[in-house]
């Protein structure tokens, strides 16, 4: 099973500062990586998916990159509305898939 | 607009079955793979498995093979996730989510999600 690691565990910040996410895979998913948001209470939201590709009627202020076992989750400048906890997914391998453990964005 | 919508809140007993409902509205039901995923209490998230319902087909984590089954019916544009053997570690938020693209080309990533459904299971 493909394991991924997220880090920080948790990302203190101010509105308006820039946030980067890190995911590591224990082996190569090529580009095949999704990134999500989830708010208490919530439904986890896609927002990144084949690791920089936005989803449909996510802010450009959210970018992503990177490819094989190393990505990054960008949120250029935060708005009040994006501290949450973000997961990132890998298909590689799809009908499996596995999730990140999740950083939580919360307010410095 | 896509809708799922999942039944309600259940309390099982350690060794019963639960079985979820996920009805979606809004869409192409039939040509969408409908995955199940499930949330601990403050833990993160896990796949289930999923179903194809044009094709009637399941795919199931390997954590959960001979424990859960997936099926879907075309007619109410329903899936169902249903878990037996429950133990207290099943109690979880199930979610149902919808794959992002038709199931010829399916991504696996998901875009539409129901609203969860709390399972808590305790004697």
């Amino acid at each position: 099973e493909i394991v991924l690691t997220q880090s920080p565990a948790t990302l203190s910040l101010s509105p308006g500062e820039r946030a980067t996410l890190s995911c590591r895979a224990s082996q190569s998913v090529s580009s095949y990586l999704a990134w999500y948001q989830q708010k208490p209470g919530q439904a986890p939201r896609l927002l990144i998916y084949d690791a920089s590709n936005r989803a449909t009627g996510i802010p450009a202020r959210f970018s992503g990159s990177g490819s094989g076992t190393d990505f990054t989750l960008t949120i250029s400048s935060l708005e009040p509305e994006d501290f949450a906890v973000y997961y990132c997914q890998q298909r590689s391998n799809w009908p499996s898939t596995t999730f990140g453990p999740g950083t939580k964005v919360d307010i410095k | 607009q896509v809708q799922l919508v999942q039944s309600g809140a259940e309390v099982k007993k350690p060794g019963s079955s639960v079985k979820v409902s996920c009805k979606a509205s809004g869409g192409t039901f039939s040509s969408y793979a409908i995955s199940w995923v499930r949330q601990a209490p403050g833990q993160g998230l896990e796949w289930m498995g999923r179903i194809i319902p044009i094709l009637g087909i399941a795919n199931y984590a390997q954590k959960f093979q001979g424990r859960v089954t997936i099926t879907a019916d075309k007619s109410t544009s329903t899936a169902y996730m249903e878990l037996s053997s429950l133990r207290s570690e099943d109690t979880a938020v199930y979610y149902c989510a919808r794959d992002s693209t038709n199931y010829y080309d399916s991504s696996g990533y998901l875009d539409y999600w129901g609203q969860g459904t709390l399972v808590t299971v305790s004697s």
